[in-house]
């Protein structure tokens, strides 16, 4: 049972925009940043996006991050066929813990 | 760039002790508000958070993993490490080494991770 809540799976056809949300409580999403990952089968997870909304240097503006009180969502747009992953939102608890979603696995058809 | 990998044997025995070593190159493990982490993926299943050191010393456990788990580091190495004890089968995982920016709380470096598997 993970910390934060996330769907276990999403799909929708390429070219279209997809959210995906992550939902936690006040003593982590609630007063700490959320990140976000992309883990493509066999390989290590890829920070998408930090500190709820930033993009690390080469990740493309498909992708976005956003936060309001305890939840957080992803969005992914112009889906490409590549971008068939796991998304993991992650973030800080305050029991001094790193706490993870359960992980979204996203089909694109 | 910095790097990281994961290095320890790939099979351990139910009740053994799983050992598993960092290192880090193209970077130093000893600054200021960057934190270590050891982070595992059962087969099929999500990420899990086991346990972080950071340069000063301080390490933080997984309570679920508290009373079985060492995490250590040698910055003269520029190396951590993990020890979990009395393992079973639900310790196979694939085990990631990572950096975590503290103040943001984002890992953004990741080893390529490392199966362990617990079997007799």
């Amino acid at each position: 049972q993970s910390v934060l809540t996330q769907p276990p799976s999403m799909s929708a056809a390429p070219g279209q925009k997809v959210t995906i949300s992550c939902s936690g409580s006040s003593s982590n999403i609630g007063k700490n940043y959320v990140s976000w990952y992309q883990q493509l089968p066999g390989t290590a997870p890829k920070l998408l996006i930090y500190e709820n909304n930033k993009r690390p240097s080469g990740i493309p503006d498909r992708f976005s991050g956003s936060k309001s009180g305890t939840s957080a969502t992803l969005g992914i747009t112009g889906l490409q066929t590549g971008d068939e992953a796991a998304y993991y939102c992650g973030t800080w608890d305050s029991s001094l813990s790193v706490v993870f979603g359960g992980g979204t696995k996203l089909t694109v058809l | 760039q910095l790097q990281l990998q994961e290095s320890g044997p790939g099979l351990v025995k139910p009740s053994e002790t799983l050992s598993l070593t960092c290192t880090v190159s193209g970077g130093s493990i000893s600054g200021d508000n960057y934190f270590w982490d050891w982070i595992r993926q059962p087969p099929g299943k999500g990420l899990e958070w086991v346990g972080t050191f950071y340069y000063s010393g301080n390490t933080y456990y997984n309570p679920s993993l508290k009373s079985r788990l060492t995490i250590s580091g040698d910055t003269s190495k520029n190396q951590f490490s993990l020890k979990l004890s009395s393992v079973t089968a639900a310790d196979t995982a694939a085990y990631f080494c990572a950096r975590r920016y503290g103040s943001g709380s984002y890992s953004d470096y990741w080893g390529q991770g490392t199966l362990v598997t617990v079997s007799s």
